[in-house]
């Protein structure tokens, strides 16, 4: 099955900063992988996605990355604010399931 | 509010006691999802109902679990004669998938708030 490794686990950056986290994939067959950004006590809101027939995709100051050949796919948050303090978490899918593999979650804090 | 909600949203128990959990997911969607969260890790599938047919189930759902969406809207997972290792945050998804159309690589998950069960 599909193995999905997420890093860094936590990432700690000062308001105003870039953050990058990246996130590898097993299995070739996987074409959608999404990110999820979840604040405490609460389930995942999904904040953008990418399909396998794109190499990027931006929204505002989030963007994602995808290399199908290296299989990794990185978020890229620019000029972060503290309310984007929050555990963040990729997913893999494809191959025909429905099923998405999430990685682990890495816990971004923001500092004013 | 339109989005997947999801009742109670705190529950301790006691070991060897029955829960039912309730998920209303968002109105035309037709997939409905349960996850399981451990702190620390991200979810895992337990199990999905394509409108009310459950069609596959993880090997995480010990026989001690059992969902149903009777009616092909909301849904209800209960666990029977819980134990502590059950203790963990149960997330409910929904998603729509037309019969014809676009293929799964277009379907977006949306999840709810979850419950959060403690089991003393």
């Amino acid at each position: 099955g599909e193995n999905v490794e997420q890093h860094p686990s936590t990432l700690s950056v000062q308001e105003g900063d870039s953050a990058v986290i990246k996130c590898t994939y097993s299995d070739s067959a996987s074409n959608y992988f999404p990110w999820y950004k979840q604040e405490l006590g609460k389930g995942p809101q999904l904040i953008i996605d990418i399909r396998s027939n794109v190499g990027e995709k931006k929204d505002q100051r989030i963007a994602v990355t995808l290399n199908k050949t290296a299989k990794h796919f990185s978020l890229h948050i620019t000029e972060t604010q503290p309310e984007d303090s929050a555990v963040y978490f990729c997913a893999a899918r494809g191959g025909g399931s429905y099923i998405p593999t999430f990685g682990r979650g890495t816990s971004l804090i923001v500092h004013p | 509010d339109t989005g997947v909600s999801q009742d109670p949203r705190h529950k301790i128990t006691k070991r060897g006691q029955n829960v039912t959990f309730r998920c209303d997911p968002i109105s035309e969607h037709n997939r409905l999802y349960w996850y399981r969260q451990t702190l620390g890790q991200g979810p895992e599938f337990l199990t999905y109902f394509q409108n009310e047919a459950q069609l596959e189930k993880s090997r995480l759902l010990s026989d001690r679990f059992s969902a149903e969406r009777p009616k092909g809207s909301f849904s209800t997972l209960e666990i029977q004669r819980t134990e502590q290792g059950d203790s963990a945050m149960y997330l409910c998804a929904s998603s729509l998938v037309l019969a014809g159309g676009p293929s799964v690589r277009q379907e977006t998950q949306y999840f709810g708030p979850g419950t959060r069960l403690l089991v003393l």
